[in-house]
């Protein structure tokens, strides 16, 4: 079955960096992707990596993959009170004939000045 | 603007109600969903539906039906609303033969049943 494991809370001090994990099941995701979602708002899709890409870097985010593992991890380099938000990492799951998106259950993290 | 529009924003009903939450994309998407976060922001996908399939997850109530007119809408229809079904509900596209961009979410609808 697909299951899509994060920490559920990160703190941070303004200006370190954040580092979010994620584990997921199901070895047939192509891509792997990090949305965040602000309070009262949707969510907003921030970064993908295609399954056969080890590391993918945008501005401050830095998205490492281990396949082997399972293991995907979001870098937020410099982080800003602005990111404080609750932070999704999903996978998309090829059971049937559509992929559908599984989501984790989501790390929220806090920035502290 | 292009995107995925939700209305209502904000709902709230009493038990045993027969309620509607409208979604609409204007992306030229083939197909659409509906997730459901609860109170501790889990999100679980309801359904997936393109204009050849709908695919409604095992664990959602016969209570849910969801229902398309045409490619770029797909409402929600709940039938005699419980307690429980409290929740914020997002509608989401996608172009599914191009899954790198993953979803557009709408900015999601709260559902308060009292």
């Amino acid at each position: 079955g697909e299951d899509v494991e994060q920490s559920l809370f990160l703190s941070v001090r303004e200006g370190d960096s954040s580092v979010i994990n994620c584990t997921y099941t199901d070895s047939s995701s192509t891509y792997l992707y990090w949305y965040k979602q602000e309070p009262g708002a949707g969510l907003q899709l921030l970064t993908y990596i295609f399954s056969n890409m080890d590391m993918k870097q945008d501005q401050r985010l830095t998205v490492l993959l281990n396949k082997k593992d399972k293991h995907l991890s979001l870098r937020i380099a410099d982080t800003q009170t602005g990111d404080s938000a609750i932070y999704f990492c999903a996978e998309m799951n090829y059971g049937g004939s559509q992929g559908n998106l599984i989501f984790g259950k989501g790390t929220k993290l806090s920035v502290k000045p | 603007d292009t995107a995925v529009s939700q209305t209502p924003k904000y709902l709230v009903t009493q038990m045993g109600n027969d309620k509607s939450i409208k979604c609409e994309q204007n992306l030229g998407h083939d197909t659409m969903y509906w997730y459901k976060q609860d109170s501790k922001k889990f999100l679980k996908i309801m359904f997936s539906y393109n204009n050849k399939e709908l695919i409604i997850n095992e664990t959602v109530p016969n209570r849910f039906s969801p229902k398309s007119p045409d490619k770029a809408h797909l409402n929600l229809h709940i039938n005699s609303l419980e307690l429980g079904d409290s929740a914020v509900y997002f509608c989401a596209s996608s172009l599914r033969t191009v899954t790198n961009y993953g979803y557009t979410f709408g900015s999601g609808t709260r559902l308060t049943v009292v």
